[in-house]
């Protein structure tokens, strides 16, 4: 496809079960981001993978996300034991050398 | 990354051109401006960039003034569709981890018939 695809669009989990967020970046494109955005406030960076590397998890704000690219093109974006506090709308970008992000549609995590 | 700071919202009408002001007063010799939008329940969508000279393309112009501590976008002709909320980022044009964009709050854009 011609941009960066996300699945589900929309996920609804029980406190406590574990999701798995997917990410198809642009083909092509060496960089891709993992960002997290709360209602009314901007997208907060999570994860950077250059390729298959993961270069910084600065932002991953616990233990229970994990994200992984493994074969340097799909990217999943995991939380274990979800608490209510991760609802949010998970967006995933990817850039070519030296070209802007692009953005998904992301995904919007609802925890009940 | 320098910070930048927006108004929280403006408001236009329809068919007028949109002016939306950014200030950066800290900015680096090295960073550029960088604009992205957000429509309801979409992601980001870039718009444009500029380093210090004003740039054009087809969805809209920058204007970075010359002691480059401040910008405007402009859109010209503004539609229903542009209603959404903007985001001006500055940032370094490194590649790989450094190329992350730092979002702010932005400025919440409503277009009116």
């Amino acid at each position: 496809g011609a941009g960066v695809s996300q699945s589900p669009r929309y996920k609804v989990a029980k406190r406590g079960q574990d999701v798995a967020l997917r990410c198809d970046p642009i083909s092509g494109h060496v960089s891709l981001f993992w960002y997290q955005q709360a209602l009314g406030q901007g997208p907060e960076f999570l994860t950077y993978f250059q390729n298959e590397a993961q270069l910084d998890k600065s932002g991953l704000p616990s233990d229970r996300f994990f994200a992984e690219r493994p074969e340097g093109s799909v990217s999943t974006l995991k939380i274990q034991r979800t608490q209510q506090e991760d609802s949010a709308v998970y967006l995933c970008a990817s850039s070519g050398t030296g070209s802007p992000l692009h953005f998904g549609n992301g995904t919007r995590l609802t925890v009940t | 990354d320098a910070k930048t700071t927006q108004p929280p919202s403006m408001d236009c009408a329809e068919g007028r051109a949109a002016n939306l002001p950014c200030n950066h007063s800290t900015i680096s010799g090295n960073e550029y401006v960088y604009w992205y939008r957000q429509i309801h329940s979409q992601g980001p969508q870039y718009i444009i960039h500029g380093l210090k000279n004003n740039e054009t393309n087809e969805m809209a112009s920058l204007i970075i003034t010359e002691d480059r501590k401040s910008s405007t976008l402009i859109l010209p002709h503004a539609t229903l569709r542009d209603t959404a909320v903007y985001y001006c980022i500055v940032r370094v044009d490194y590649t790989g981890a450094n190329s992350k964009l730092t979002f702010g709050k932005g400025i919440t854009l409503s277009v009116r018939p």
